[in-house]
């Protein structure tokens, strides 16, 4: 059975950093791109960040773009989401996603998604 | 706002059939037919109902079907059930990001 955790929120200090994590398991994490979609309190669901299967092709939303970080450990079948900078417009519950289809360089249709894991920024 | 425009509900009855739109653009919608549509309820994780316009996994029941004409892509759920109360959400692809559609809430009265 496919699973995702996704970990590492928290309440964080506007300027601040986190970094998030998204465990996998029941498939082979190495052959599907991933995706971050988050959504703050009230709002509706928004892409934020996404990367290839291999690692080697990354994506950004334009509201996170050089303050937030995508990479992936297929080895540890483990997505992250580095964030810097982080505002208070970045407070959402995030979620990661796997592609529906793999080896995809960018990742459009998504089957299996996480719980999510809440980021409040706030001093 | 949101790249893609959906309404912000719509209701039925049980049995009953509704549609709901997502109005894109000639660089997402009306070129990609990576059209898609997620189910969302509070508390869970967003459920793929539709993608590549008109395709539905094998365990979403055939109640949900989805199309596009030009920039505009559609899904119905038909023979409504209090089970398909939840908000939903379309995505498109414009060559660089993924799109997301504002969200509409289905309300089965």
């Amino acid at each position: 059975e496919i699973h995702l955790l996704e970990s590492g929120g928290g309440l964080v200090q506007p300027g601040g950093s986190l970094r998030l994590s998204c465990a996998a398991s029941g498939f082979t994490f190495g052959n599907y791109a991933m995706v971050w979609v988050r959504q703050a309190p009230g709002k509706g669901l928004e892409w934020v960040s996404g990367l290839s299967y291999s690692g080697g092709s990354a994506y950004y939303a334009g509201s996170v773009k050089g303050r937030f970080t995508v990479s992936r450990d297929n080895a540890q079948n483990t997505l992250y989401l580095e964030m810097n900078d982080l505002r208070a417009e970045d407070t959402a519950l995030y979620y990661c996603a796997k592609d529906l289809r793999a080896f995809d360089l960018v990742g459009v249709v998504f089957d299996y998604w996480g719980q999510g894991t809440l980021v409040t920024v706030s001093s | 706002q949101s790249a893609l425009t959906q309404p912000r509900s719509v209701s039925g009855s049980p049995g009953q059939s509704v549609t709901i739109s997502c109005t894109g653009t000639s660089s997402d919608i009306g070129t990609y037919n990576y059209d898609s549509w997620y189910q969302h309820s509070p508390g869970k994780a967003p459920r793929l109902v539709i993608y590549d316009v008109n395709r539905r996994p094998s365990e979403v029941p055939d109640r949900f079907s989805g199309s596009k004409s030009g920039n505009t892509a559609s899904l119905t759920i038909s023979g409504l059930q209090a089970e398909d109360e939840a908000d939903y959400y379309c995505t498109s692809y414009d060559g660089t990001s993924l799109l997301f559609g504002g969200g509409t809430m289905v309300t089965v009265l």
